[in-house]
């Protein structure tokens, strides 16, 4: 059973600290990895994909990746309250369907 | 770039009747399409996965009879939703992966489209 795991939080940053969330996956094998941001009510958006051990950034967004230790993060700097969403988590095991975490409710509290 | 539209964004129809839902890709040509369906406070559920030209392929438990799936060209495809009932009443969502410099095998999802079945 192909199994990605995410903390349901939530998870509470004050505005302009670091929002960290973790993401574990059970497929060693897995090649891709990916984040999406998904408010009350819309569809999920594309914020951040990963393919190779270690960082990658994208403005105040930044994927660490560590395919020894099957995990997956997403760091968020200088938080904002309108970055409270549910971050979902989703890793592809090679069979074309992405398999999504059960995603982390963060409140960004002003 | 890589931008997913689908119509309607909300729908309200009576039981037993059908409901058709369009998903495009806009700037891209997707090669393969996909459905999920959400509930509230639910996470993401695939409910089946259609190649340009091919039959989807459905998840386990979801009728392929009930939910009809065309992709007839690598810019549409289209879920009917037949004889709906309150119970299918939720959240569509379509994503689309495909062709362009910039595509990897990432996944852009449409915006969805709210069904309400009275």
């Amino acid at each position: 059973q192909k199994e990605v795991e995410q903390n349901s939080g939530p998870l509470s940053v004050p505005e302009g600290a670091i929002a960290s969330l973790n993401c574990t996956y059970s497929d060693r094998g897995s090649q891709s990895f990916f984040w999406y941001r998904q408010y009350s009510g819309k569809s999920p958006e594309l914020i951040m994909f990963i393919y190779s051990n270690g960082d990658k950034e994208d403005g105040r967004f930044t994927a660490q990746l560590n395919k020894a230790s099957q995990y997956v993060s997403l760091l968020i700097r200088d938080s904002q309250p309108s970055d409270s969403a549910t971050y979902l988590c989703a890793v592809y095991f090679g069979n074309e369907k992405l398999t999504f975490g059960t995603g982390t409710r963060l409140t960004i509290i002003p | 770039g890589a931008v997913v539209s689908q119509h309607p964004s909300w729908v309200i129809c009576k039981s037993g009747t059908s409901v058709k839902i369009e998903c495009r890709s806009l700037d891209f040509q997707a090669t393969t399409m996909f459905w999920y369906r959400q509930f509230p406070k639910q996470s993401l559920m695939l409910m089946a996965t259609s190649n340009e030209g091919s039959k989807a392929t459905y998840e386990q438990g979801v009728e392929k009879d009930k939910f009809l799936i065309n992709h007839a060209s690598l810019t549409l495809s289209t879920l009917t939703v037949t004889s709906a009932h309150p119970e299918d009443s939720s959240f569509y969502i379509c994503s689309a992966s495909g062709q362009a410099d910039s595509l990897g095998n990432e996944q852009y999802f449409g915006p969805g489209t709210r069904l309400t079945v009275t």
